[in-house]
């Protein structure tokens, strides 16, 4: 079946303008996260999706980052007034969360979007 | 805090030369350990996930283990195909979040 997507694959901005960045989860999936991969650097947790809700932003890194999801589908990261630093690949998971499980469910990964701000 | 650290950074074999890939973690509780496999320009792509001290798994000439303080990808007579990086992450059984904790890779480079 179709993984998880993400658009665009490539993208260029200047500094100082506001991105987009979408993310289309396997279907059924009800469990969305978004990753942040620098160069030379782990994968950096951003956000988790539970639903339309997310119990867990701890890993925004400023007010300028933000995220929704709606229908319980797709997913919008969203990132104002970029900064260089803010140079990446931000990647998107998806996983099929039951409620109640006690072992964990497997995370899987779109292709990244690039980033550039220059 | 939660921490992953792998070890070497980077490594490279001749074909057929097995060897192993240390992935140590620091966590309060351990919900679950992860593999994953990224090439150039890719996704991560999931390996295998261990739960608990002494379990392994494996799948073609990859076979993971797990300790209370660390996990081993051991390879086997590997191939040039098996050129990539390898991510250890760990989630915390503690704090509620679904979140992953990734260390930094191994950069696995196979000759022929």
């Amino acid at each position: 079946g179709a993984g998880v997507s993400q658009s665009p694959s490539n993208k260029v901005t200047e500094k100082g303008k506001d991105v987009e960045l979408r993310c289309d989860p396997i279907s059924g999936h009800t469990a969305l996260y978004w990753y942040r991969q620098s160069l030379g650097q782990g994968l950096e947790f951003l956000i988790y999706f539970q639903g339309n809700s997310a119990p867990d932003k701890s890993g925004l890194p400023s007010d300028r980052f933000s995220a929704e999801r709606t229908g319980g589908s797709v997913s919008t990261l969203t990132i104002q007034r970029t900064q260089q630093e803010d140079s990446a690949v931000y990647l998107c998971a998806s996983s099929l969360y039951i409620v109640g499980l006690v072992s964990t469910d497997t995370q899987y990964f779109g292709p990244g979007t690039r980033l550039t701000v220059l | 805090e939660d921490q992953v650290t792998q070890s070497p950074e980077a490594l490279r074999l001749q074909e057929g030369e097995s060897s192993s890939l240390n992935c140590s973690y620091t966590v309060s509780g351990l919900r679950g350990l992860f593999w994953y496999r990224q090439d150039p320009g890719k996704g991560p792509e999931f390996l295998f996930t261990l739960y608990s001290a002494g379990e392994e798994k494996e799948k073609e000439r990859l076979k993971a283990t797990l300790t209370k303080k660390e996990s081993f990808l051991h390879i086997t007579a590997p191939k040039p195909e098996d050129s990539a990086t390898y991510l250890c992450a760990v989630q915390p059984l503690e704090g509620g979040s679904e979140k992953l904790v990734f260390g930094k890779g191994t950069k696995l480079t196979v000759n022929p």
